[in-house]
């Protein structure tokens, strides 16, 4: 069965401060796609990058970062500078190859990021 | 055009009252997706259609039915609910159907639902 962690349930900074959010994977799928969604107060869930797992590049999208380690089932995100905009819920998800599965998406907790001017 | 919308953006509904939820996508995907949020919990899928079949269905009471009369639009057809039934209900659309594994899903703003 597969398992996503986000130990942090809350994480509170001040403007400008980096805020690095950790995601923790469990699966026996060899292929599988990894994926962070962020959820604003107003509901919608923005996608913001999706991973593959033979593909361990981390990447870099203008304020925001993400650092994928096989080795230890993790995918975090990292957000530089932090703005009051990234006040949210950030949601780390898995998803299986397997057709059957219906790319069904395994979510983590979510972890509330707040942002203090 | 790269958005998912649903109608209504809230509804207020009694247990003996039937209602449906609309999503509607432009995008040409071709899996849709039903999901139900509780208050501070991820969302839960209930129902994925693939090329407008219903593909997988995660138990879900027969309660909520749902429905895709064509590729641009997912209905959740909603009667006899129940109070605990109260949740943000989000709609999501995939390209290439189940076949394309691992294509990210585009969520509408979602309906928040309050059965009294």
């Amino acid at each position: 069965a597969q398992k996503v962690t986000q130990a942090q349930t809350e994480i509170s900074v001040v403007e400008k401060e980096d805020v690095t959010l950790d995601c923790v994977y469990e699966t026996r799928d060899t292929t599988y796609y990894l994926f962070w969604y962020k959820q604003p107060p107003s509901g919608e869930l923005v996608f913001l990058i999706r991973r593959n797992s033979f593909d361990e590049q981390n990447e870099i999208s203008g304020r925001y970062s993400w650092n994928f380690q096989k080795s230890t089932s993790s995918f975090n995100f990292t957000i530089t500078a932090s703005q009051v905009v990234d006040s949210a819920v950030y949601f780390c998800a898995l998803s299986e190859a397997l057709k059957a599965a219906g790319n069904k998406l395994t979510f983590g907790g979510g972890t509330r990021v707040l942002v203090k001017p | 055009d790269t958005e998912v919308t649903q109608t209504p953006k809230h509804l207020v509904m009694g247990m003996t009252n039937k209602k449906s939820l609309k999503c509607e996508q432009h995008m040409g995907h071709r899996a849709m997706y039903w999901y139900k949020q509780k208050a501070k919990k991820p969302p839960e899928l209930m129902f994925v259609y693939s090329y407008e079949k219903l593909s997988i269905n995660e138990s879900v009471p027969s309660r909520f039915s749902p429905e895709c009369p064509n590729s641009s639009l997912l209905n959740l057809h909603l009667h006899a609910l129940q109070p605990e039934d109260s949740a943000l209900y989000l709609c999501a659309t995939k390209d290439r159907g189940l076949a394309g594994a691992g294509g990210e899903q585009f969520f509408g703003p979602g309906t928040r639902l309050t059965v009294l």
